[in-house]
């Protein structure tokens, strides 16, 4: 069964330090990995796509990269502002069938 | 504009009662998805739909059903076998490219 971890659970940074987030997968076998943010009480935002094939991807100030070997991806958030400051989840795809499995997910706070 | 409804946003059930949500989309997605999530905990899978008439149980089934009669519409009713429904509701559907996009989601009570 595909386990997706994301430590830490809570970050807090001053504005302008750039976010690392991290995300863990048990299983390789997957199609794509996808992150997401989500303000509270909203739905979730689809962020960046990772296809299995691809090592990484960029938007704006955002970065994701993907070793699927290791079963990890890291989203990277350039000079951060306090409008990042929300929830970011991640999600992976196995490779047969259709499930997207979901990690707990990393609140972000960034401080003015 | 295209995109996932869902509906009501907010919706409370009375113990012993039925309740269904609306999740509505015009992306033309072959795929669609239901969520729960608690309070600071992620997504739980409840049930699936690939196709039209076809659907299968996520990880936490019980107590919910779903129908697959329009391509567009993707219901789930909770019903009173579920004992704890008090819960965020989230409704999602996924293109061919595999890209997952989610509606703004139901929080439903229970009184």
């Amino acid at each position: 069964k595909q386990e997706v971890t994301q430590i830490p659970a809570a970050l807090s940074v001053p504005e302008g330090e750039n976010l690392v987030l991290n995300c863990s997968f048990t299983d390789s076998a997957i199609y794509n990995l996808q992150w997401f943010r989500q303000d509270p009480g909203k739905g979730l935002t689809s962020l960046l796509l990772i296809q299995s094939s691809q090592r990484e991807q960029t938007s704006g100030r955002l970065n994701a990269s993907l070793d699927k070997s290791s079963g990890r991806s890291t989203l990277y958030i350039a000079a951060s502002q306090p409008g990042d400051s929300a929830t970011y989840l991640c999600a992976v795809l196995k490779a047969a069938g259709n499930k997207l499995t979901f990690g707990g997910g990393t609140r972000v706070l960034v401080k003015p | 504009d295209g995109g996932i409804t869902q509906s009501p946003k907010y919706l409370f059930r009375k113990e012993g009662q039925n309740v269904t949500l609306s999740c509505e989309q015009n992306l033309n997605h072959d795929a669609m998805y239901w969520y729960r999530q608690d309070p600071g905990q992620g997504l739980r899978l409840i049930y699936y739909s690939q196709i039209v008439n076809d659907f299968q149980k996520g990880d936490i089934a019980e107590g919910y059903s779903v129908s697959r009669e329009k391509k567009e519409s993707f219901p789930l009713t909770v019903t009173s076998a579920q004992k704890n429904p008090t819960a965020f509701y989230l409704c999602a559907s996924r293109d061919r490219s595999r890209e997952a996009f989610f509606g703004q989601g139901t929080r439903l009570t229970v009184v």
